[in-house]
């Protein structure tokens, strides 16, 4: 998918437990982005990073963490503070330049048991 | 809330005829685009159109951008079976950050 690679394809988190999202690319690009999916809901954005080091919440934040130490990679933790977890999170990344596209990873299904 | 909306959310066609799906959106916009996803995969992009941009084609694929409207349409001329998928506008409200809507459904019968 692009050049992004996301893992695992499907996360099961027990009720109080942290989880881990991975998110790699190897396109060279600045920006990258985490985006959840609900059904009939479309995509709404988490968190973004511009640059390494640096990054901002999106419109759905609370319960989540990411962190930027390296160019590649862009985890994101679903903390026990966010009680509805379950959805389809996706990972993007594009040149951070006006009028670019994003390229996709193929995204996690996240449920909880 | 979201920037653009997509209409209608769910749409069912023959094979070789034409699908139309619109967006709407409510602030001014730098650029608009569209994006095709498949079930259970992430997203694809099709298109991007900026806004001092009418209209632009890509293979089977049509987009306008009406910016007195705040809308624009994405064609997709003589469908095929494999065209099935959900496709979502983006609009990033002139802060570059893509901002998707719910989603159009599209299935096309063979």
């Amino acid at each position: 998918d692009g050049g992004i690679t996301q893992s695992p394809k499907y996360l099961f988190r027990k009720e109080g437990q942290n989880v881990t999202l991975s998110c790699e690319q190897n396109l060279n690009h600045d920006a990258m982005y985490w985006y959840r999916q609900d059904p009939g809901q479309g995509l709404r954005l988490i968190y973004y990073s511009q640059i390494v080091n640096d990054f901002q919440k999106g419109d759905i934040a609370e319960g989540y963490s990411v962190s930027r130490e390296k160019k590649e990679s862009f985890p994101l933790t679903v903390t026990s503070a966010q009680k509805n977890p379950t959805a389809f999170y996706l990972c993007a990344s594009s040149p951070w330049t006006e009028n670019e596209k994003l390229f996709f990873g193929s995204g996690t299904q996240l449920s909880v048991l | 809330s979201q920037q653009g909306e997509e209409d209608p959310q769910a749409l069912s066609i023959q094979e070789g005829e034409n699908a139309t799906m619109n967006c709407s959106y409510k602030t001014s916009i730098n650029n608009l685009q569209w994006y095709r996803q498949n079930s259970g995969r992430g997203l694809v992009h099709l298109i991007l159109i900026r806004s001092n941009e009418r209209e632009k084609h890509s293979g089977r694929l049509r987009v306008t951008l009406d910016t007195s409207k705040k809308s624009s349409s994405l064609l997709i001329t003589a469908s095929r079976a494999a065209d099935t998928a959900s496709y979502f506008c983006a609009t990033d409200a002139g802060s570059y950050i893509p901002t998707f809507g719910r989603g159009t459904s599209l299935i096309v019968h063979p």
